[in-house]
């Protein structure tokens, strides 16, 4: 069962400019997680936010989450034409982490 | 390096001639799983691993096997591929399911059923 859901399908940027990605969920979850990846190959992961924290950055990424509205969002700032990939988020609950279907980010240089 | 691999990465077969597909993990992980993934629809996992002797069905199990008799192997068995498992499968790996753990991924194997 799919329970994460990422908005928007597909999103098309300049470089320089951020990329603000959403993701809404069903249940409660333990964690939220976050992966790239590029064209074909595996999933990266990016980066992890548990049920009690609010934000989280590594580097260029921000990650929200609003467990009230069951929602996260991943915000990449400064994009990069290398940053042209597909995101998905994941929830994580007792046994096992649903994916979503993807935003597909493409980023011009 | 810490890696999860997949053997083969690209396969070719017919209807019905059983193939199996390698995973293998260097890092200790407990839990491995497999993943399909097909365009509109994400990935979804067919089946995982919380511990050697420890397989359970994921969300799209009919027509895989899988079996865990070592830690660190996890392999995906078609026995008799119908051109619907045409897909490209990841096998994933980490150190635990229960709370706050990364998985880490193998590089995909593209899978064609004619």
């Amino acid at each position: 069962s799919q329970q994460g859901e990422e908005d928007p399908q597909a999103l098309s940027i300049q470089e320089g400019e951020n990329a603000t990605m959403n993701c809404s969920y069903k249940t409660s979850i333990n964690n939220l997680q976050w992966y790239r990846q590029n064209s074909g190959r595996g999933l990266v992961h990016l980066i992890l936010i548990r049920s009690n924290e609010r934000e989280k950055h590594s580097g260029r990424l921000r990650v929200t989450l609003d467990t009230s509205k069951k929602s996260s969002s991943l915000l990449i700032t400064a994009s990069r034409a290398a940053d042209t990939a597909s995101y998905f988020c994941a929830t994580g609950g007792s046994e096992k982490l649903v994916f979503g279907k993807g935003t597909k980010l493409t980023v011009n240089p | 390096e810490a890696q999860v691999t997949q053997n083969p990465r690209y396969l070719i077969t017919v209807t019905g001639k059983k193939l199996t597909v390698t995973c293998s993990q260097n890092m200790n992980h407990e839990y491995m799983s497999w993943y399909r993934q097909d365009p509109g629809l994400g990935l979804r996992q067919i089946y995982y691993s919380m511990n050697v002797e420890v397989t359970d069905k994921g969300d799209v199990p009919e027509g895989y096997k899988v079996s865990r008799k070592e830690k660190r192997n996890f392999p995906l068995i078609l026995e008799s591929p119908s051109p619907n498992q045409t897909s490209l499968y990841f096998c994933a790996s980490s150190l635990g399911i229960t709370y706050y753990n990364e998985q880490f991924f193998g590089p995909g194997t593209r899978l064609t059923v004619l």
